[in-house]
């Protein structure tokens, strides 16, 4: 089945620093999204790329779906506290929109430790 | 507002015991789904529903049942069969271009 490889498992950064992470796959996406889940809550929904090639902003946080439809990554600028949380990538194959649900295929997750 | 909402947040339940995790949207999404998550991991899929009195098993369902009577209904039932039923349940419904909201979750603890 089709997998997403998200890197780094965890970060340690200072507040101030910027932050990268990024989700690769060997299969095509034609849809990527970015959640963030506090501890005990919900993942929320932080940005949605439906283009190759996309750039989207929201606040201090910036993705882009890959050119190859194969990777994403997030970026965040300046990092304050409440950024800690766990970054989850979820991609979804248009094919699979009438047959299987639209099912997402998630990442494993980037923890995110900011330290004041 | 819009949005999901699960109850109750904390469950504890005896072992053999069944028990009903409520998962309510009010955003008038056909499809719905529940996922489980264990500490550290990401999230698993259990069930999905695409509309009314239909559902289809994710790819860890043994030991757990779903019904979809109302649109904004898609309650999970985890049953004695399920043989570690303690995690974290997470329900979503998804929006037309594929985007899934979910609601704050019910952690499941078995006593």
């Amino acid at each position: 089945g089709q997998q997403l490889n998200q890197s780094p498992q965890s970060m340690f950064i200072q507040e101030g620093e910027d932050v990268s992470m990024n989700c690769t796959s060997s299969s095509i996406f034609n849809t990527w999204l970015w959640y963030k889940q506090e501890p005990g809550e919900g993942p929320v929904l932080l940005i949605a790329l439906y283009k190759a090639g996309e750039l989207t902003s929201n606040g201090r946080l910036t993705a882009q779906f890959g050119i190859t439809r194969k990777d994403s990554f997030l970026n965040i600028s300046a990092s304050i506290p409440s950024d800690v949380g766990i970054y989850f990538c979820a991609g979804l194959v248009l094919g699979d929109w009438g047959t299987s649900g639209s099912r997402l295929t998630f990442g494993e997750g980037t923890q995110l430790t900011v330290n004041p | 507002d819009g949005g999901i909402t699960q109850s109750p947040k904390y469950l504890f339940r005896k072992e053999g015991q069944n028990v009903t995790l409520s998962c309510e949207q009010n955003l008038n999404h056909d499809a719905m789904y529940w996922y489980r998550q264990d500490p550290g991991q990401g999230l698993r899929l259990i069930y999905y529903s695409q509309i009314v009195n239909d559902f289809q098993k994710g790819d860890i369902a043994e030991g757990y049942s779903v019904s979809r009577e109302k649109k904004e209904s898609f309650p999970l039932t985890v049953t004695s069969a399920q043989k570690n039923p303690t995690a974290f349940y997470l329900c979503a419904s998804r929006a037309p271009r594929g985007s899934q909201f979910f609601g704050p979750g019910t952690r499941l603890t078995v006593l």
